[in-house]
């Protein structure tokens, strides 16, 4: 299993806001800066939120995320069809002198 | 534009060996951290490795699974990453991506090539 927990699967409707979390630990999350990445499949995983809470220029204002603690958040507003993907947090883990991915979250726009 | 064109996948015995290359262009690969990731069939995202930057003596550090198998290099002069994998495992059948950092501050995988597919099989 994966050092950064990740709920499988969300889902909303368009227009909606939806929110992903990603857990983790005291060598990870909890000291480190959290990333976000988008996968849409059969394609390269894409940056979308750098630093916690940075978005990389061409990424939409409705993408925002959040730290606290040992837990990080992505959230997604105004939800559209083509923010269908599998999201993953990551973060560089002190413990483990390596990077950790979280397992992934299956976002279905229904 | 940042450019990463990976290459060398391939199908491979168990217990055999394999090279992959990265090839990059649009910035200064020496000032750059570059890291590859792999992810198995139907799976998520996992760290293999990386190389640091040229000021911080071009260190690499690997994930627990690939150690002591797995070598990362990188060739500045051909602006070039590669994985070096021996003992090779079923285990490692996935599309293996080099990233670059994004930027020379933050060191975490931005940019991503589209990755190459290495199948371990008899």
């Amino acid at each position: 299993q994966s050092v950064l927990t990740q709920s499988p699967s969300a889902s909303g409707t368009p227009g909606q806001r939806v929110t992903i979390s990603c857990s983790g630990s005291s060598s990870n999350i909890g000291i480190n800066n959290v990333y976000w990445y988008q996968q849409v499949p059969g394609t390269a995983p894409k940056l979308l939120i750098y630093r916690n809470n940075q978005r990389p220029s061409g990424v939409p204002d409705r993408f925002s995320g959040s730290k606290s603690g040992t837990s990080a958040s992505l959230a997604i507003s105004g939800l559209r069809s083509e923010d269908e993907a599998d999201y993953y947090c990551a973060a560089w883990d002190d413990s483990l002198s390596g990077r950790v991915f979280g397992g992934g979250t299956k976002l279905t726009v229904l | 534009e940042v450019q990463l064109v990976e290459s060398g996948g391939d199908l491979v015995q168990p217990g055999g060996s394999l090279r992959l290359s990265c090839a990059a262009s649009g910035f200064t690969f020496s000032d750059h951290y570059m890291d590859w990731v792999r992810q198995a069939p139907g799976k998520g995202l996992e760290w293999v490795g990386r190389s640091k930057s040229k000021a911080n003596s071009y260190t690499t550090d690997y994930a627990a699974s690939v150690k002591g198998r797995f070598i990362i290099s990188r060739d500045d002069s051909e602006n070039s990453l590669y994985l070096q994998m021996n003992s090779l495992r079923t285990e490692d059948t996935a599309m293996y991506y080099c990233a670059r950092d994004i930027d020379s501050g933050t060191h975490a995988p931005g940019y991503w090539g589209q990755g190459t597919l290495v199948t371990v099989s008899s």
